[in-house]
């Protein structure tokens, strides 16, 4: 089963708006990370957030964490048709790397 | 420097038969995964290598997969007896330590005929 959790599972806007994208989790973590996917690639790490930090920014990036509701979000500012592309969270617990099932972005210029 | 290396980029097999498919890590990175992911799924993990500490099997689906590690370097995922619902792209990834972001290769599209 998954641990994380994204929603929502596809968001479609206009280039220019901001994205939010959601995870959820049941479990105890090390960290939450947030890759970035492309059609037919393989996953792109963006950022990695501990679970004692509640914030993280990387440029138009902006990662935050409630370890309380067990929850994260990304945010991208200023979305580009360039990011269209599947957001996947994925929760670090000892060995094991979980990624939810991913929410798919379409930023239409 | 190089990524992680998938081969084949994709393979096309009859149900039955046997596959191999490999991944090169990037260099020094003592970790390493396989995951699953179906068409427009997220990923599932099947197997992960921490330096010369044994497996984590947990995510084997059944014991027609099997994996190995050679030299702490490249592995090797095989498949015994494919089935169709075997299809699917299978992703190698390699990081630093435990706890590191992990670098993926592009993955080995499987499908089972």
């Amino acid at each position: 089963s998954q641990q994380g959790e994204e929603d929502p599972q596809a968001l479609s806007i206009q280039e220019g708006e901001n994205a939010t994208m959601n995870c959820s989790y049941k479990t105890s973590i090390n960290n939450l990370q947030w890759y970035r996917q492309n059609s037919g690639r393989g996953l792109v790490h963006l950022i990695l957030i501990r679970s004692n930090e509640r914030e993280k920014h990387s440029g138009r990036l902006r990662v935050t964490l409630d370890t309380s509701k067990k929850s994260s979000s990304l945010l991208i500012t200023a979305s580009r048709a360039a990011d269209t592309a599947s957001y996947f969270c994925a929760t670090a617990s000892g060995n094991m790397l979980t990624f939810g099932g991913g929410t798919r972005l379409m930023v239409k210029p | 420097g190089a990524g992680v290396s998938q081969s084949p980029s994709n393979k096309v097999t009859e149900k039955g038969k046997d596959v191999e498919l490999r991944c090169d890590p990037i260099s020094g990175h003592t970790a390493l995964y396989w995951y699953r992911q179906s068409l427009g799924q997220g990923l599932e993990f099947l197997i992960y290598f921490q330096g010369n500490s044994a497996p984590d099997k947990s995510g084997l689906p059944s014991d027609r997969f099997s994996a190995e590690r050679t030299g702490g370097s490249v592995s090797t995922l095989t498949i015994q007896r494919t089935q169709q619902e075997d299809s699917a792209v299978y992703l190698c990834a390699s990081s630093l330590a435990q706890d590191s972001p992990l670098h993926f290769g592009n993955g080995t599209r499987l499908t089972v005929t």
